[in-house]
């Protein structure tokens, strides 16, 4: 399986909002609900803040929301905070034939 | 408070093995499928493994040389390297699945990583 598309970085000012694309294939994102997004910060692990395209977990802020429609899912982030300039990655299940779990490549979001 | 830690990385020489463990406290980590995720120095995210009850689920690249493996008794969860090779260089993470429902759904919680160096 390919990795998931991602852009590679993506910017904006603090207040505004920014959507970073994740698009995948019939074989992952398109056929499962499974979508997950993941923040890393530099020499930090990465933190969920999307599942199941849409989901967030408890402790999350409102400020990230996830969408999907067929093969590509989105994050938005409203009200950027400096905070957030971080790496993002998105995530699906891709086990059509077998267990697969695929990334996308990352992006570089940047609060300028 | 739920957590997991990681250890046992290291540098290893090409062909050589490594156990890494995953220490989880706060949480059974039998009820849970468990995940390990690679990142190679300055690349994305790897999915590497997942276990759910006796079922065990490996990337093409480590299949046949890394074993997925848990001690309940211990609440620890492993990843025995072998063979291994230049390109399993990475940081390693453990990460516990969000649903107890769902083995194939995402990691809400991470361990810290361990770094893992292959060279001679």
């Amino acid at each position: 399986q390919s990795a998931l598309t991602q852009p590679a970085s993506v910017s904006g000012s603090p207040g505004q909002s920014i959507t970073i694309s994740c698009t995948g294939t019939s074989n992952d994102v398109a056929s499962y609900n499974l979508v997950s997004w993941y923040q890393q910060h530099p020499g930090k692990a990465p933190k969920l803040i999307i599942y199941e395209s849409t989901k967030r977990p408890s402790g999350v802020s409102n400020r990230f929301s996830g969408s999907k429609s067929g093969n590509t899912a989105s994050l938005t982030i409203s009200g950027l905070q400096a905070e957030d300039e971080a790496d993002y990655y998105c995530c699906s299940y891709a086990g059509i034939i077998t267990f697969d779990v695929i990334f996308g490549g990352g992006t570089k979001l940047t609060v300028l | 408070e739920v957590q997991l830690l990681e250890s046992g990385g290291g540098l290893v020489q090409p062909g050589g093995s490594l156990r890494l463990s995953c220490a989880a406290s706060g949480f059974t980590l039998s009820s849970y499928a468990m995940s390990w995720v690679r990142q190679a120095p300055g690349k994305g995210l790897e999915w590497v493994s997942t276990i759910n009850g006796d079922n065990t689920y490996y990337a093409e690249s480590v299949r046949g040389r890394f074993t997925i493996s848990r001690d309940s008794s211990k609440n620890t969860l492993y990843l025995q390297m072998n063979s291994l090779r230049a390109e399993d260089t990475a940081i390693y993470y453990c990460g516990k699945v969000i649903t107890p429902y769902d083995y194939r759904d995402a990691l809400d919680i991470w361990g810290q990583g361990t770094m893992v160096t292959v060279s001679s």
